[in-house]
């Protein structure tokens, strides 16, 4: 089955700098990588999502890339903001009928 | 608000309740989910509906079970269940079960005592 690691657990960055998470699965098949922002007491947010026939992915400040050979992907975040922090889980999904199989989550802290 | 809703946000029970969680998404999706969250493990897939029907169930135990009535509800029924069974559990719907945004409800928060 697919199985997803992330890393790093934590992440902490000053303001402004920028900061990038990755993931590798292990399934070649999965054709769908999602991330989700999480912040407290609150669920899961899709913030950008990547399919398996595209390289890079860019929404504003956020920028997701895939490399399909070596079977990871990563998410960039440029000119963080405190706002920023939140805990950040990737995601992978190989086929249709399956759920997402997610990371473990990095925590991202952005210092003023 | 991502237009999926869950009842209660809080629930403490002790071993011997019984208690269910509800899910209600306004969002027209097909497909709903339950997923557990502890702290310092990913989030686990517990169980996946696809129009109504139960699809997948990840070797969850019997203490907890399942019922989707129609493509807008879900609940998680929960009997007797043991400390190590508290944690965050989320539901989310996507439109249906193939590779799309799944959207998240802010969870119910279950202590068990």
């Amino acid at each position: 089955g697919e199985n997803v690691e992330q890393h790093p657990s934590t992440l902490s960055v000053q303001e402004g700098d920028s900061a990038v998470i990755k993931c590798t699965y292990s399934d070649s098949a999965s054709n769908y990588f999602p991330w989700y922002k999480q912040e407290l007491g609150k669920g899961p947010q899709l913030i950008i999502d990547i399919r398996s026939n595209v390289g890079e992915k860019k929404d504003q400040r956020i920028a997701v890339t895939l490399n399909k050979t070596a079977k990871h992907f990563s998410l960039h975040i440029t000119e963080t903001q405190p706002e920023d922090s939140a805990v950040y889980f990737c995601a992978a999904s190989i086929r249709a009928g399956t759920a997402l199989i997610f990371g473990k989550g990095t925590t991202l802290s952005v210092s003023s | 608000e991502t237009g999926v809703t869950q009842t209660p946000r809080h629930l403490v029970m002790g071993m011997t309740n019984k208690k269910s969680l509800k899910c209600e998404q306004h969002l027209g999706h097909n497909a709903m989910y339950w997923y557990k969250q502890s702290a310092k493990k990913p989030l686990e897939l517990m169980f996946v509906y696809n129009f109504k029907e139960q699809t997948e169930n990840n070797s969850v135990p019997s203490r907890f079970s399942p019922e989707c009535p129609n493509s807008s509800h879900l609940f998680l029924h929960l009997h007797t269940l043991q400390p190590e069974d508290s944690a965050l559990y989320l539901c989310a719907s996507s439109p249906d079960a193939a590779n799309t945004e799944a959207f998240f409800g802010q969870g119910t928060r279950l202590t068990v005592v």
